[in-house]
């Protein structure tokens, strides 16, 4: 069946650093594949998403681009903020066909320090 | 604009109560999904529904049920609430051209 794996947390990082997190995938096809991103005490939100290889999604300074030949999505900012430390999750929504359940990995906690 | 909305968004409840943890979507999806958290934050899916009148389980074991009467309703119930079952609960829903979209959560407390 599908999966997505996701580096384990948590990640630490000083202000301005560079960040990463790795997603890599498993299913067939030519799934979809999101970033959410979950702050304290709230549900999940959409933080980026592609929908076909090497396309590259971006937002508030997050980009990630669908590698399908690694079959990777990995996260990166150039500079991040005391406000991006949160959970990340990556997920995947399968392609046409079939019931389409999206599938998440387990999450990567981040948190960046002053 | 996504809407999902939940209630409560936080519940104590004592042992062998019965709950309904309420969930409702305005964007006419036909999937829905409940998720329980781990502190831990990871996530579990437990119910999801294709449509009215289709539930499945998840793929964690859980006690509660679910139901899919109307479209942009998918309530979860708990018949008898145990410590256990004390947790974050996250609703979803997503039709084949978006991506999911998450309700606040409701946090659940079983004392």
């Amino acid at each position: 069946g599908d999966s997505v794996t996701q580096m384990e947390g948590p990640v630490t990082l000083s202000e301005e650093a560079f960040l990463t997190i790795n997603c890599t995938y498993t299913a067939t096809g030519y799934p979809s594949l999101f970033w959410y991103v979950q702050y304290p005490g709230e549900g999940l939100q959409l933080l980026l998403k592609a929908t076909k290889a090497d396309d590259k999604g971006s937002n508030k300074g997050f980009e990630a681009t669908y590698r399908k030949e690694t079959t990777s999505f990995h996260l990166e900012k150039g500079s991040v903020q005391v406000s991006d430390s949160a959970v990340y999750f990556c997920a995947l929504r399968p392609s046409a066909g079939g019931y389409q359940k999206v599938t998440f990995g387990t999450g990567t906690k981040l948190q960046v320090i002053p | 604009e996504a809407d999902i909305y939940q209630t409560p968004r936080y519940l104590v409840i004592g042992t062998g109560k019965k709950i309904t943890l309420e969930c409702s979507q305005t964007m006419g999806h036909d999937k829905m999904y409940w998720y329980q958290q781990d502190p831990g934050m990871e996530l579990h899916l437990i119910h999801y529904s294709y449509g009215v009148n289709s539930t499945e389980k998840g793929d964690l074991s859980s006690e509660s049920t679910v139901s899919r009467i109307r479209t942009e309703h998918f309530p979860l119930t708990l018949e008898s609430a145990r410590p256990s079952h004390t947790s974050q609960y996250l609703c979803a829903s997503s039709d084949y051209r978006a991506e999911a979209f998450f309700g606040q959560g409701t946090r659940l407390t079983v004392v």
